[in-house]
């Protein structure tokens, strides 16, 4: 198994609170993504990180923020919790060397937040 | 933009029948085609992938796919469903940019 820890691996909080997320990675890997995934939508990008401190938007990136200081470490930050962010949220990496569309994703075990 | 679409939201076999999961996709470029599983309470795990070659191709736990350009799928089959197949099982299409697009995922059970 691919070497992604995720933290923490559940949480409830309330609406209006920060709250931040953490993937770790200890393959090296360039790419690293954070997807939430609620019923009925599969799994939705959020940010995605193509190198320390390079980063981008998915198609949901509204209410969230990310940093990637680390190659190992990406965040991502809720500002200010809401319902709608009640989810289940995973990171993903890939190695994203020439092909690197011709890539897999590795997961980690997600996170369950739950905004009250 | 890039689309995935996998009709069946979900799908009952019985143990030993065969099995076909439908995805339809979306790209205006090569596709970048994978088949991913997840168990309850996993992330996702790669199945078999495709992006050139031959059209038809071999993954894990017996799991072959079949990419039709003219027809815009890349369906997952598997000849005998076993008990422990039962999961959701997602689609998804790569841009070159390393994006993933999934679909909304097929849930398998499995009847004994």
């Amino acid at each position: 198994d691919a070497g992604i820890t995720q933290s923490p691996r559940h949480k409830v909080t309330e609406t209006g609170t920060p709250v931040t997320l953490r993937c770790h990675q200890t393959e090296n890997h360039r790419y690293m993504y954070w997807y939430r995934q609620d019923p009925g939508h599969g799994l939705r990008l959020i940010h995605y990180s193509y190198g320390v401190k390079d980063t981008d938007k998915g198609e949901v990136s509204d209410g969230y923020s990310v940093s990637r200081s680390k190659t190992e470490d990406f965040l991502l930050t809720l500002e200010s919790a809401t319902s709608s962010q009640t989810s289940v949220y995973f990171c993903a990496i890939s190695e994203g060397g020439a092909q690197v569309a011709n890539e897999k994703l590795f997961f980690g075990s997600g996170t369950q937040l739950s905004v009250l | 933009a890039q689309s995935v679409t996998q009709p069946d939201i979900h799908i009952t076999v019985s143990e030993g029948a065969s099995l076909e999961l439908r995805c339809n996709y979306s790209y205006g470029a090569t596709p970048y085609l994978f088949w991913y599983v997840q168990s309850p309470g996993q992330g996702l795990q790669l199945l078999l992938k495709y992006f050139s070659g031959d059209t038809l191709v071999q993954g894990i736990k017996g799991f072959e796919a079949e990419f039709k350009r003219s027809q815009s799928s890349f369906n997952l089959r598997k000849p005998s469903v076993h008990w422990s197949d039962a999961a959701e099982y997602f689609c998804a299409v790569n841009t070159n940019a390393g994006k993933s697009t999934f679909g909304d995922g097929t849930t398998l059970t499995v009847k004994p």
